[in-house]
């Protein structure tokens, strides 16, 4: 199956600073990208969804000048947590699809911790 | 390595029963997920199981047996509109999701 990379894994950050996480395409052209948050032993929640080079549609409840979605290639999303508190501690996890694709396909989560 | 196995497409007829397998193999254990995705669509969650049973939800059941490492989804009185793909993922102890690739189930009138 096709393979999204998500980075980094893990990222421990001081409240106030910003923390970028990567999600790759790496063999398929991904035109939407979705980004989840999710809550220990609880269901994903959509954050936002992102088609290349157009504005991200974020769902309702989410701030959008607070989580920065950037969808600028066909293989490359990122979602920048500005100005971290404990609370945005969490589990983010990104999917992507491909043109007329009928699935999309996960990375592999980013856990972030905020001190 | 960590693993999850499902099986890759499925065929039913509406108004039918289906079950989609999950089996999976993973460093820790902290509950195990459906989701349903439409195409060109975010995956949806179904169903959440930690201990062992069946959890019923609606048209829906999920079952989970921690001991084999084995889960399925049970739909009944399928509709057209449950043409899906089905996804299974296991939370592990480092609360990391490990996904299946899914399965695409295809309803036929």
């Amino acid at each position: 199956g096709a393979v999204v990379s998500q980075h980094p894994s893990r990222v421990i950050c001081k409240s106030g600073t910003s923390v970028k996480i990567e999600c790759r395409s790496l063999d398929f052209q991904a035109t939407t990208m979705f980004w989840y948050r999710q809550f220990p032993k609880k269901s994903l929640m959509l954050m936002a969804t992102s088609n290349e080079g157009s504005k991200a549609t974020y769902e309702q409840g989410v701030e959008k000048d607070k989580f920065l979605i950037n969808h600028a290639s066909l293989t490359l999303s990122t979602l920048t947590v500005t100005s971290a508190h404990p609370e945005d501690s969490s589990f983010y996890i990104c999917s992507a699809s491909g043109q007329g694709a009928t699935e999309a396909f996960f990375g592999q989560g980013t856990r972030l911790t905020v001190v | 390595g960590q693993n999850i196995d499902q099986p890759t497409e499925m065929t039913a007829t509406e108004g039918a029963i289906v079950q989609i397998n999950c089996t999976y193999q993973t460093s820790g254990f902290n509950g195990l997920f459906w989701y349903q995705q439409h195409a060109g669509e975010a995956p949806t969650f179904l169903s959440y199981n930690v201990l062992d049973g069946l959890e019923e939800k609606g048209r829906f059941s999920s079952f989970l047996s921690r001991s084999k490492g084995y889960s399925y989804l049970l739909l009944k009185e399928l509709q057209m509109k449950d043409s899906a793909s089905y996804l299974c993922a296991v939370m592990d102890s480092n609360y990391q999701l490990i996904w299946g690739a899914g399965t695409k189930l295809i309803i036929k009138p």
